[in-house]
């Protein structure tokens, strides 16, 4: 199975800040059929279901924001919340769909400082 | 539009057998590349991935419930039926379907996800 990990576990930062989260699998979800990360961004807020921000590593939803930015490849992830917003508080995960079984990282809490 | 909703019971028994449904609409799963998963949130845990099934029936499992769970789909009535034998204290969790397009060749992310059902497992 491909292991997610997250750091930091959690984060606070200041209203128009950045925050940081960072992502890695235990082995490459790049596809050499497709050129693509299989890798994907959901925010959790208590109550509600996943939503999910990015998928194939980089490519935001349609309606998300263009603060949340995704990037990385091969096994290191990176999503990027460019200016924080009140409503960005939540745990945010990030998934591999390379290969089943699908596993998801712990989750990476992010607060208002 | 599409739309994903969990049904079954609140509350099982240690060592009784979970059966939940979902019941989905806007897309179907007889005619297009498309699969319905199950994902389950224990409280204040990570998501866990349990089961898959795509157009033409087949399975997919987490590897260390495998023993546990089935999938299965009614594709006339847009239904996906997930089964948890023997259920534990530690199987209470937020129980989600969802939607992936794709197959086993090109997986994709889950990209609609139903409200979830909280499943306590006590007796």
């Amino acid at each position: 199975d491909i292991v997610m990990t997250q750091s930091p576990d959690s984060l606070a930062v200041s209203l128009g800040e950045r925050a940081t989260i960072n992502c890695k699998s235990s082995q490459s979800v790049l596809s050499s059929s497709n050129y693509k990360n299989h890798l994907a961004w959901y925010q959790l807020k208590p109550g509600q279901p996943p939503k999910l921000l990015i998928s194939w590593a980089s490519t935001r939803e349609s309606g998300v924001p263009d603060r949340f930015i995704g990037s990385g490849s091969g096994t290191d992830f990176t999503l990027t919340i460019g200016s924080l917003q009140a409503e960005d508080v939540a745990v945010y995960s990030c998934q591999q769909y390379y290969s089943t079984p699908f596993t998801f990282g712990p989750g990476t809490r992010v607060d208002i400082k | 539009q599409v739309t994903l909703r969990e049904s079954g019971p609140a509350l099982v028994k240690p060592t009784q057998t979970l059966t939940l449904t979902c019941t989905f609409s806007g897309f179907s799963l007889g005619s297009t590349n498309m699969c319905v998963g199950w994902v389950r949130q224990p409280p204040g845990k990570a998501l866990e991935w349990l089961a898959l099934i795509d157009r033409d029936d087949d399975e997919y499992y987490t590897t260390y419930l495998k023993s546990r769970l089935s999938i299965s789909k009614d594709t006339s009535k847009n239904r996906v039926v997930l089964t948890m034998t023997n259920m534990y204290p530690v199987d209470t969790a937020t129980y989600y379907c969802a939607r992936l397009p794709g197959s086993g060749y090109n997986w994709n992310a889950f990209d609609y996800w139903g409200q979830g059902i909280l499943v306590t497992v006590s007796s």
